[in-house]
């Protein structure tokens, strides 16, 4: 079972700032998912990207897929406090085991007003 | 659309005591998973179901934990007797059907029942 390492692990920025979170891993990804998780619920999918490469925006939020697939990022431009949560990237597996997720420990951001 | 519903929300017990989840997936779905999340964690996979069968329980330590989903639709989780390394979120989730490729279908996550095991 391949890891998946994210960060930075804590992330506290004031409104109006951008930042990056990233995903690693030493192996090749099938494809990668990214959640968002607010205190109190499940994980909800943001994004799934497949091809190496691969750039998806989603308003404020741009997510990259490395040429490899061995790593992402998801960048917020102009953070709201809105975007506050614990960001969590998953890889699925193929196979035996259909459609199962590998989650990284997350990334956990505050965002001040 | 109705989401996933789990119940309760919160429970605190204490060591060696039993305690059961409960899960209503997506009406629907035939593809359910429960997921343990320690604080400071990401989610991992305790067990899924395909309709009423296991497809994978490699996680689950059997020695404790139990699972069913005895008509296809709703699931239990059971933890008999409960170590204080037990508390966390339990999440349930579900999707719509098992896809064979990348980029298959989403799943979708209850809200999590917070377990406290004193």
């Amino acid at each position: 079972t391949q890891l998946l390492e994210q960060s930075p692990q804590f992330l506290s920025i004031q409104e109006g700032e951008n930042l990056t979170v990233y995903c690693n891993s030493s192996s090749v990804f099938s494809s990668l998912q990214w959640y968002r998780q607010e205190p109190g619920e499940g994980p909800v999918l943001l994004v799934t990207v497949v091809t190496g490469g691969e750039v998806k925006k989603l308003k404020r939020l741009t997510f990259q897929f490395g040429d490899a697939r061995k790593d992402s990022s998801l960048h917020i431009t102009a953070a709201q406090t809105g975007d506050t949560g614990l960001y969590l990237c998953a890889q699925t597996f193929y196979g035996g085991s259909q459609g199962n997720l590998i989650f990284g420990k997350g990334t956990k951001l505050s965002v001040k007003p | 659309e109705a989401g996933v519903a789990q119940s309760p929300r919160y429970k605190i017990i204490e060591k060696r005591q039993s305690v059961a989840f409960w899960c209503n997936p997506i009406s629907g779905h035939a593809t359910l998973y429960w997921y343990q999340q320690i604080l400071g964690q990401g989610p991992k996979l305790l067990i899924q179901f395909q309709n009423n069968g296991v497809v994978d329980d490699s996680q689950l330590p059997k020695d404790r934990f139990s699972a069913e989903r005895l008509k296809g639709v709703d699931s239990t989780l059971k933890i008999q007797p409960a170590k204080l390394e037990d508390s966390a979120v339990y999440l349930c989730a579900s999707r719509q059907w098992t896809s064979g490729g990348p980029g298959g279908n989403e799943q979708f996550f209850g809200p999590g029942t917070r377990l406290t095991v004193l």
